[in-house]
């Protein structure tokens, strides 16, 4: 059974960096395809970004300047770091595994993890 | 920009069937591949449909879904409603950059 756990600092400070990774247990990180997807508090689903075990990459263009998602197939994990963080960027952070890319089509996801922005 | 468009909330009794719709703000959703996810409170979100109505081992029967061009609009479908059923449900698509869109979410009650 394919698990992905997330993992990192539950706070950072305004204008730092995000950086989580998502460990992947159950299944090999080199095939598929991998995302971030974040929830603010009260609110709904919002994408974030994929990448290919390859490393091609594919961002939400509302953070596109900001969001850089690599792939660590020796580690079996993926990482997310958002940098110049606001209390905007406060959220739970899901990583999630496509099945397919073209159309996204999801299958397992991680519990979530709460980053909070505050100084 | 593409989007999805979901009632807020829903709300039935035990037993009953219940549909949730999800409307597309242009284009053909019918052309799209169109999923599902369940988010119960607190937990994280799962997938419940993919591939217009094809269901994850472990997703009983009583949850369907269908497209209705002429609308727009998918829908999803939950017979004979349990008080577990109570959660977020968002419909999930994407647009021609292959950009993964999330319409906004639909509670839905069971009382």
């Amino acid at each position: 059974q394919v698990q992905l756990q997330e993992s990192g600092p539950g706070l950072v400070k305004p204008s730092e960096t995000l950086s989580l990774i998502c460990t992947v247990s159950g299944g090999s990180i080199s095939s598929y395809f991998w995302t971030w997807i974040r929830q603010p508090p009260g609110k709904g689903l919002e994408w974030i970004g994929y990448i290919s075990y390859s490393g091609i990459t594919n961002y939400n263009p509302s953070l596109n300047s900001r969001v850089t998602i690599s792939v660590d197939t020796s580690n079996n994990h993926f990482s997310l770091s958002l940098p110049a963080v606001t209390a905007a960027d406060t959220a739970v952070y899901y990583c999630a595994r496509l099945r397919r890319l073209t159309p996204p089509t999801f299958d397992y996801w991680g519990q979530g993890a709460l980053v909070t922005v505050s100084s | 920009n593409f989007m999805l468009v979901q009632p807020h909330s829903v709300s039935e009794s035990p037993g009953k069937t219940v549909t949730i719709s999800c409307t597309g703000s242009s284009g053909s959703i019918g052309s799209n591949s169109v999923q599902w996810h369940q988010q119960r409170p607190g937990r994280g979100p799962t997938t419940l449909i993919y591939d217009e109505n094809q269901r994850p081992s472990g997703v009983p029967d009583r949850f369907s879904a269908s497209i209705d061009s002429s609308s727009n609009s998918a829908s999803l479908t939950i017979s004979g409603l349990k008080t577990e059923d109570e959660a977020d449900y968002y419909c999930q698509s994407y647009d021609f950059n292959n950009y993964v869109i999330f319409g906004g979410g639909t509670k839905l009650t069971v009382l």
